[in-house]
């Protein structure tokens, strides 16, 4: 069975400060596929990234990064100098990959409200 | 940019009412989908669909739940008797392939039933 855990229901944090929302999965397939998205609070799902389990590298895109560690089953997302905007509730997901089921199995989520 | 487009944004109904919401995917997308969120909670999958045909289903999709892709655009999801658990957002996704590309989501429907 998949599942994603988001051990951080909330995280309040001031502007400018940097914040790291945690991700730790389970599977058994040897191949899947990790997602972040953004759910601001007019309710839309915004995609942040996509990664696949035989891309150990971490990647940056501004000031959002993703530090992926098939070790320890995590795939965390920090963001740097937090701003007002990134306010909003974070979803981790994982899917299985080629061939198997291609329905996103979702974290709880991890609330993030970043005050002035 | 291509987006998902739902229809109505928000919809009121009345327990026992039938509901249909409505899905434009990605007009090359071959995938869909609809999910769940009950408020405050974590996103749930409720049926994927392809080939004019669900492909899985969770066991939140009961018999009470049908889709449908009447004519090749439109992607609906209806509930026949609406119960009050049934008031969530839901959400559409189309997908062009199974290859693991992202799934691109709508903006959601918010179903309240009262």
């Amino acid at each position: 069975a998949q599942k994603v855990t988001q051990a951080q229901t909330e995280i309040s944090v001031v502007e400018k400060e940097d914040v790291t929302l945690d991700c730790v999965y389970e599977t058994r397939d040897t191949t899947y596929y990790l997602f972040w998205y953004k759910q601001p609070p007019s309710g839309e799902l915004v995609f942040l990234i996509r990664r696949n389990s035989f891309d150990e590298q971490n990647e940056i895109s501004g000031r959002y990064s993703w530090n992926f560690q098939k070790s320890t089953s995590s795939f965390n997302f920090t963001i740097t100098a937090s701003q007002v905007v990134d306010s909003a509730v974070y979803f981790c997901a994982l899917r299985r990959g080629q061939g198997g089921s291609e329905k996103l199995v979702f974290g709880k989520g991890t609330k993030l409200t970043v005050n002035p | 940019e291509p987006e998902v487009t739902q229809t109505p944004s928000h919809q009121v109904t009345q327990m026992g009412q039938e509901v249909i919401l409505r899905c434009v995917p990605i007009s090359n997308h071959l995938y869909f989908y609809w999910y769940r969120q009950i408020l405050g909670q974590k996103v749930e999958f409720l049926v994927s669909f392809y080939n004019n045909e669900i492909s899985e289903k969770s066991e939140i999709f009961d018999d009470q739940f049908s889709v449908e892709r009447p004519d090749g655009s439109n992607f609906t999801l209806k509930i026949r008797s609406t119960k009050l658990e049934d008031s969530a957002m839901y959400f559409c996704a189309s997908l062009p392939t199974k290859d693991g590309t992202e799934a691109f989501f709508g903006q959601g429907t918010r179903l309240t039933v009262v």
